[in-house]
């Protein structure tokens, strides 16, 4: 298996510029996160997909940033325009989610992007 | 009151030696605890999961419980230098959070260093 995969793994951009962050989950998984780590915050969620369908997007920081999820097997988080605090490492993670309380429902995370914003 | 808490460190612990790390959590509807390990610049990974009162063991990794006082916490026997990484304390989100229910909070993570 190869895991959740995460492109690019690093992206450099300027203030104003767009950028797509693209994750593939694990093969079967039908629920996907994204987060975002710094050192100030820790690891948020930003958004949270089930069964492509987004149910939680509380997490998303404003309207600069959007998610989709056009099917199972990919997924892109949009920042545009881009800003430098939006620098930070932005985790994709995907689990089976079995609807029952006391399932074991791991998320598995991908290598992370890593994004600076100048 | 954070949702989850734990101390940020470093701990900083002798090889061979136990190393405990504690997490606190305020939502009482939780049900589902996680304990992840992160090397820097990489991903986390999950280590150990727990759902009932008391502990779970796992090789040297030994989690425990106690959701009278909405405690979590890990313990890491015979502490080895490639233990040294940053523990993130995760809490599966209750029912009364409606629509997000399910998903996890994260502690920001206690960095352990474990000295040869």
């Amino acid at each position: 298996d190869a895991g959740v995969i995460q492109s690019p793994r690093h992206e450099v951009t300027e203030m104003g510029q767009e950028v797509t962050l693209r994750c593939k989950p694990i093969s079967g998984h039908n629920s996907l996160f994204w987060y975002r780590q710094t050192m100030m915050r820790g690891l948020e969620l930003l958004i949270y997909f089930n069964n492509n369908v987004p149910i939680d997007d509380s997490g998303m920081p404003e309207d600069r940033f959007s998610a989709k999820m056009p099917n199972a097997s990919f997924s892109t988080l949009k920042i545009q325009p881009s800003e430098p605090r939006d620098s930070a490492v932005y985790f994709c993670a995907s689990s089976f989610n079995g609807l029952t309380l006391t399932s074991q429902e791991t998320q598995y995370f991908g290598p992370g992007t890593r994004l600076l914003v100048l | 009151q954070k949702e989850v808490e734990q101390n940020s460190g470093p701990l900083s612990v002798p090889e061979g030696a136990i190393a405990s790390l504690n997490c606190t959590y305020s939502d009482r509807g939780s049900q589902s605890f996680f304990w992840y390990r992160q090397y820097s610049g990489k991903s986390p990974e999950l280590i150990m999961s727990i759902y009932s009162n008391g502990d779970k063991e796992d090789g040297r990794f030994t989690a425990q419980l106690n959701k009278a006082s909405q405690y979590v916490s890990l313990l890491i026997r015979d502490s080895q230098p490639s233990d040294s990484a940053t523990y993130l304390c995760a809490v599966k989100k209750g029912m009364n959070y409606g629509g997000s229910q399910g998903n996890l909070i994260f502690g920001k993570g206690t960095k352990l260093s474990v000295k040869p």
